[in-house]
């Protein structure tokens, strides 16, 4: 089975702070998404990357860059956690050949005061 | 950008029913996914079915079935014999390229 982990599920930060979320796949996918989610507005794609240090931004990049140095490992960073950015976050995988089936993780809740 | 709309934000089914969630989507693409996501509580989001939209026949994976109807761009799910299990979000994503697009959700609840 395909994992795709989270290396927390629950995070609290204060406003400024920088906060790394990251995200771990075991299948070697070259794809790795970031997604926010939030009540009312679904799933919206942050970034994503569909090879090691290669990234693209998705819908709403603004206050949040990210890292791919290893093919398993895509990393958000918010470089200033603000409080508008408090959401559910989730990372997903694909493969090249089968972009169409995504694997997600288990979703990180921040909460940044 | 493409939109998905899911409609209704709430439904509700007894067990062992029938019902079907909406999703129509916008896209001027021709070659393009379409999907249904099941996220249970506290829980991993993880894919209940896929059409692709160049086929005309529609997708089915045991209880679940979709009603494509690409002229209209309308994509709804129906569960079939509804289990406890069923209760969820579920969201429609269209995917065009390499980019999805996700509707609002759809939350399930099955009423014992």
């Amino acid at each position: 089975d395909v994992k795709v982990t989270q290396s927390s599920r629950y995070l609290v930060k204060r406003t400024g702070e920088k906060v790394f979320l990251e995200c771990v796949q075991d299948m070697d996918h070259e794809n790795m998404f970031w997604y926010r989610q939030d009540p009312g507005l679904g799933l919206r794609l942050i970034y994503f990357s569909y090879d090691v240090k290669m990234k693209e931004k998705g819908d709403i990049p603004e206050g949040y860059s990210v890292s791919r140095e290893k093919k398993e490992r895509f990393s958000l960073i918010l470089e200033s956690a603000s409080t508008n950015q408090t959401s559910m976050y989730l990372c997903a995988s694909s493969l090249w050949t089968s972009v169409e089936t995504q694997y997600f993780g288990p979703g990180t809740r921040l909460l940044v005061l | 950008a493409q939109t998905v709309t899911q409609s209704q934000p709430e439904m509700s089914v007894q067990e062992a029913e029938t019902v079907t969630l909406s999703c129509t989507y916008d896209t001027s693409e021709s070659d393009y996914y379409l999907f249904w996501y099941k996220q249970p509580p506290s829980r991993q989001m993880i894919l209940v079915i896929r059409q692709e939209a160049y086929k005309q026949q529609n997708a089915t994976e045991n209880r679940f079935s979709v009603n494509f109807q690409k002229a209209a761009k309308s994509f709804s799910l129906k569960i079939s014999d509804s289990q406890l299990g069923d209760a969820a979000m579920y969201f429609c994503a269209s995917l065009t390229g390499n980019q999805f697009y996700f509707g609002t959700g759809t939350s399930l609840t099955v009423i014992p």
